[in-house]
């Protein structure tokens, strides 16, 4: 079953704009990622962040997680054209096997030039 | 696509008939996961591996076999293929037991 749901299921936003997207999970995690996939091709790793985290950034990424509501947010400042893609969480969970990784269905980002 | 390589990376089958899709690494990285996406279902876990010889199954595991005989090969195997296993199949690998690194896909079409 699907531990992350991003949200929205798709998003459309003009170049230079922000994109922000959710994902929810449900149980405890140890640490949550994002992944990028471009049309036809494998997924891209973006960013992890851990359960004692709360921000992290990387470049243009900035990713959040409050464990308290089981929640997660990837914004992408200032957008380009190449940002054009599906993006995933995919969460590690606490307890049990810990080098699993559960995905979400994913958030597709059109940037239009 | 960090050393990953899968083959083939297009095959049209035949209901009933084997597949055994490659997964190849030169990392050595010690885990190797495979995984199916369809649309509106996102990524799925078949079977996963934590060391040669050392495998388990994952969420959509039915009707999939794997072998991992030495590290940078992970082979997966549909027994009999049937059409809704007609999918793309994705080979990861991590060595950090975190990170996971994507192989280019395979895409099956099972008629």
């Amino acid at each position: 079953s699907q531990q992350g749901e991003e949200d929205p299921q798709a998003l459309s936003i003009q170049e230079g704009e922000n994109a922000t997207m959710n994902c929810s999970y449900k149980t405890s995690i140890n640490n949550l990622q994002w992944y990028r996939q471009n049309s036809g091709r494998g997924l891209v790793h973006l960013i992890l962040i851990r359960s004692n985290e709360r921000e992290k950034h990387s470049g243009r990424l900035r990713v959040t997680l409050d464990t308290s509501k089981k929640s997660s947010s990837l914004l992408i400042t200032a957008s380009r054209a190449a940002d054009t893609a599906s993006y995933f969480c995919a969460t590690e969970n606490s307890g049990g096997s810990n080098y699993k990784l559960t995905f979400g269905k994913g958030t597709l980002l059109t940037v239009n030039p | 696509d960090a050393g990953i390589t899968q083959s083939p990376r297009h095959k049209v089958t035949e209901t009933g008939t084997p597949v055994t899709l490659r997964c190849h690494q030169t990392e050595n990285h010690r885990y190797m996961y495979w995984y199916r996406q369809d649309p509106g279902h996102g990524l799925r876990l078949i079977h996963y591996s934590y060391g040669v010889k050392d495998t388990d199954k994952g969420e959509v595991s039915d009707g999939y076999s794997v072998s991992r005989s030495k590290t940078e090969d992970f082979l997966l195997t549909l027994e009999s293929a049937t059409s809704s296993q007609t999918s793309v199949y994705f080979c990861a690998i991590s060595g950090d037991q975190e990170t996971q690194y994507f192989g280019p896909g395979t895409r099956l079409l099972v008629l």
